[in-house]
């Protein structure tokens, strides 16, 4: 049975770095063809991806993003982090992570999400 | 990458049919079969429930169907039930020379 749970603060301060960990068991991100995923969703508002890490070590990132995000994985302990530096409000949202199957791009599994606000 | 396009919200009675669209561009939807769809209720995480344009995972209900015509992917829902009410997302890679991936806007599912 594949889980991810993330984990990481609630509350942010503004310009502030969130650091996120997702931490998976199930599947391993050693393995070819998978992938660990981060998306977010806005409280009211669609899916937003923001990056996800392969098991090659490759690492991709939201164009519009990818100056302020950094993913790695440490495969011995099953974890995927995520840092997003300068925090702001419009940050606030639901942060998921999910597995990635990099032969369809499917995301097949999916963590239950943590909600972050970004307030001082 | 601009999202991909799907109407805002749909609405159908029990046992009736639905489509969402989902409408990208050329070099995504139009290039690639790697579009999927996910159905969110509320407070829950998505779950994926068409995978390549018309895979279902094995679970997935075969009143769950997709299909692709041009820069244009659709999710059919048969014979609509009440738990079907949720929100629905397609998602595919963005195409072009990025690697990343781009979701639609969301489609709110009402069964009336």
């Amino acid at each position: 049975q594949v889980t991810l749970r993330e984990s990481g603060p609630a509350l942010v301060k503004p310009t502030q770095t969130l650091t996120l960990t997702c931490t998976f068991s199930g599947f391993s991100l050693t393995t070819s063809g998978m992938s660990v995923t981060w998306i977010r969703q806005p409280p009211g508002k669609a899916l937003e991806w923001l990056t996800r890490i392969d098991w090659d070590d490759f690492k991709y990132y939201s164009t519009s993003l990818k100056t302020r995000l950094t993913i790695s994985k440490d495969t011995s302990k099953n974890r995927v982090v995520l840092t997003m530096t300068n925090m702001d409000p419009v940050d606030t949202a639901t942060y998921y992570c999910a597995r990635m199957r990099l032969d369809d791009f499917r995301i097949d599994s999916w963590g239950q999400g943590t909600l972050v606000t970004i307030s001082s | 990458q601009s999202a991909l396009t799907q109407p805002d919200s749909v609405s159908a009675s029990p046992g009736q049919s639905i489509t969402i669209s989902c409408t990208g561009t050329s070099t995504n939807i139009g290039t690639y079969d790697l579009v999927s769809w996910y159905q969110q209720h509320p407070g829950k995480a998505p779950k994926l429930i068409i995978s390549e344009v018309s895979k279902r995972p094995s679970g997935v209900s075969s009143r769950f169907s997709g299909s692709k015509s041009g820069n244009t992917a659709s999710l059919t829902i048969f014979g609509l039930r009440t738990e079907d009410e949720a929100d629905y997302y397609c998602c595919s890679n963005a195409g072009g020379d990025t690697f990343e991936l781009i979701f639609g806007g969301g489609t709110k599912l009402t069964v009336l």
